[in-house]
């Protein structure tokens, strides 16, 4: 299997812009999470889906950002307008249900730089 | 949002040293879970720990799910320079999906 899939790998734009990150999870993961990591805040979760749906959005910063899942192998998260304090590295991880549904495997991430 | 916490932030060790670290919480979880982060990747999950008490072993890595359910520990024995990079801790509750991710700890390796 190709693990998680993420594009780009590195995303600089300038403030105010539209940021589009992509995700393919493992096939036949039912589970797709989406992650921010900084430096003063660590991993965190922004919006999980179940089976495609979104489940908690609750870590989602703001209305400046949302999250879709047309299908089981495609997830987008979007920053739209785009400010330097979002400037960090997203990452997606995908996990199956069931007992193992605790084993999220993570993606490259991707590094977004907002001047 | 809330964070384990997780300590030293930081080891330097010489190759061949064994290692010790250790990962704290306010609350309980019914899930421990240990990640290595190397530069420029995502985590990948080393073990994972359902019990209190549990010892779990992966090669030269052990860890073990604190009796009390808030903490976990991770030893990696006789180091190589590719265990180099960051160790973050997890909790996780039962019918959760929520992982909830410690502030990590640095190793590096003097050669």
């Amino acid at each position: 299997d190709a693990g998680v899939i993420q594009s780009p790998r590195h995303e600089v734009t300038e403030m105010g812009q539209e940021v589009t990150l992509r995700c393919k999870p493992i096939s036949g993961h039912d589970y797709l999470f989406w992650y921010r990591q900084t430096m003063m805040r660590g991993l965190e979760l922004l919006i999980y889906f179940n089976n495609n749906v979104p489940i908690d959005d609750s870590g989602m910063p703001e209305d400046r950002f949302s999250a879709k899942m047309p299908n089981a192998s495609f997830s987008t998260l979007k920053i739209q307008p785009s400010e330097p304090r979002d400037s960090a590295v997203y990452f997606c991880a995908s996990s199956e249900a069931g007992q193992l549904s605790y084993e999220q495997y993570f993606g490259p991430g991707t590094r977004l730089t907002v001047t | 949002g809330q964070q384990l916490n997780q300590s030293p932030q930081s080891m330097f060790i010489q190759e061949g040293e064994d290692v010790s670290m250790n990962c704290t919480s306010s609350s309980i979880f019914n899930t421990w879970l240990w990640y290595k982060q190397d530069p420029g990747e995502g985590p990948v999950l080393l073990i994972a720990l359902y019990k209190a008490g549990e010892l779990t072993s992966n090669g030269r890595l052990t860890a073990q799910f604190g009796i009390t359910r808030k903490d976990s520990f991770l030893n990696i024995s006789a180091s190589i320079p590719s265990d180099v990079g960051i160790y973050f801790c997890a909790g996780r509750n039962f019918g959760n999906e929520k992982l909830t991710f410690g502030t990590g700890t640095r190793l590096t390796i003097i050669p």
